[in-house]
């Protein structure tokens, strides 16, 4: 069964740069068939996509992040990368790795693949 | 956007009773629409996709309807381990937005 772990720092200064990586095992991150998404959850609420990147680096960002949001894969590490800049409190959440299908790949459009998810911390 | 109103936010139930949550976006998403459990400090587990699909492993008291804007999430017979947050999401076009959550409690 195909696994998912984030990793990064768990604390990032205000101003900075936020950077996860998200491992992927038992499993090929170069599949035609699924994307690879990050969603995240501030300490109490409810979960916001926030991107995901098909294996040959064509990427969909949510516009609210999308000035500050970078992703990248590299699939001879069979991993990908989130980058998010100029980070504020309000970047403060538990960050989510997460396969997800598409109908014109011919897999379902749901995240049915999870990490278990990063701390991530802004504070000085 | 498209956005996502779950009702109710919560919800107290006891082991056995079958219970409801609904969905409703701001515009018809064409039944992509997903279910999701999220228990305390741990990932959302994909409960049904394309509103009423069954992801594999899911045990068959969860079932899932609906079209156009609203969708429904039924449990039957309720079970001790289903006492958690539900989450929906649509999945008909970028940005994927998610329901608020209903918390689902033991009463």
């Amino acid at each position: 069964q195909l696994q998912l772990q984030e990793s990064g720092p768990g604390l990032v200064k205000p101003s900075e740069t936020l950077s996860l990586t998200c491992s992927v095992s038992d499993g090929s991150i170069s599949s035609s068939y699924h994307l690879w998404g990050w969603i995240r959850q501030p300490p109490g609420k409810g979960l916001a996509w926030i991107g995901s990147i098909y294996y040959d680096g064509n990427t969909h960002y949510n516009p609210s992040l999308k000035s500050r949001l970078t992703m990248s894969i590299d699939t001879s590490k069979n991993q990908f990368s989130l980058k998010l800049t100029s980070v504020t409190a309000a970047d403060t959440a538990v960050y989510y790795c997460a396969r997800h299908g598409r109908w014109d790949l011919g897999t379902f459009d749901a995240f049915d693949i999870w990490g278990q998810g990063t701390v991530v911390t802004v504070s000085s | 956007d498209i956005q996502m109103a779950q009702s109710p936010s919560s919800l107290s139930a006891s082991v056995g009773d079958r219970v409801t949550i609904t969905c409703r976006a701001s515009q018809s998403i064409s039944q992509f629409l997903n279910w999701y459990q999220q228990k305390p400090g741990r990932a959302p587990q994909l409960l049904i996709y394309t509103a009423s699909s069954l992801q594999g492993g899911v045990p068959s008291r969860f079932s899932g309807s609906g079209s156009g804007t609203d969708y429904t999430l039924t449990i039957n017979s309720l079970q001790p381990e289903d006492f958690a947050t539900y989450y929906c999401q649509q999945s008909y076009i970028t940005p994927y937005t998610f329901g608020q959550g209903t918390r689902l409690e033991i009463k």
